[in-house]
């Protein structure tokens, strides 16, 4: 069965700490990644796509291990408004297989 | 900025009914999606739909769910014989293309099975 693994956390960070998030899957022929993330009881948001050369947007930086098939999310200078579940995603053909999701609580 | 849109936001059946649950996507899109999200776990794949008819189905859309595009702009999931586990968030997505090309997400309906 094909799956995308995370750390479920949660992870507990003050204020403008710097945190990584990891993603393993086990599709070696997945094709595109993504990083969405979640508030409480809403919809999914695209935070930003996966590229194979890393890819930074802001205080967040996305990288992508194919060999290791392996994503990482890096986020720094954390804000409280960060607080939201990660969601690491992965597709392959059509489908978009999605982790259960990192819980990030960023605290004053 | 473009969105996409479902309603009901919440809707309240008693099992063994019908629902339908519907959805307006961005209208230059042309990839259609359902997802799934049982409270507490994650968002799991349902259908994805193109050109009219489905492209790709998970195990967990089996025959009691179909799905349709009756006019230009809406896109419905329906699930016939509703059971207490059918309890769950239900996500439409759209996207203007596959592979990189990003999904984006309606805000979900609600669905309780009484």
């Amino acid at each position: 069965r094909k799956e995308v693994e995370q750390d479920p956390g949660p992870f507990n960070v003050p204020e403008g700490a710097t945190v990584a998030f990891n993603c393993t899957y086990s599709n070696s022929a997945s094709q595109s990644f993504f990083w969405y993330r979640q508030d409480c009881r809403k919809e999914p948001k695209l935070l930003m796509s996966v590229y194979s050369s890393g890819n930074e947007d802001g205080r967040f930086t996305a990288q992508l291990n194919r060999a290791s098939q392996y994503i990482s999310l890096l986020i720094r200078d954390s804000k409280l408004s960060d607080s939201a579940t990660y969601l690491c995603v992965v597709m392959d053909n059509n489908d978009m297989r999605f982790g259960a999701g990192t819980r990030l609580t960023v605290k004053p | 900025e473009p969105e996409v849109t479902q309603t009901p936001s919440h809707q309240v059946t008693q099992m063994g009914q019908e629902v339908i649950l519907r959805c307006v996507p961005i209208s230059n899109h042309l990839y259609f999606y359902w997802y799934r999200q049982i409270l507490g776990q994650k968002v799991e794949f349902l259908v994805s739909f193109y050109n009219n008819e489905i492209s790709e189905k998970s195990e967990i859309f089996d025959d009691q769910f179909s799905v349709e595009r009756p006019d230009g702009s809406n896109f419905t999931l329906k699930i016939r014989s509703t059971k207490l586990e059918d309890s769950a968030m239900y996500f439409c997505a759209s996207s203007w293309g596959t592979g990189n090309q990003p999904q984006h997400f309606g805000d979900g309906t609600r669905l309780s099975i009484l």
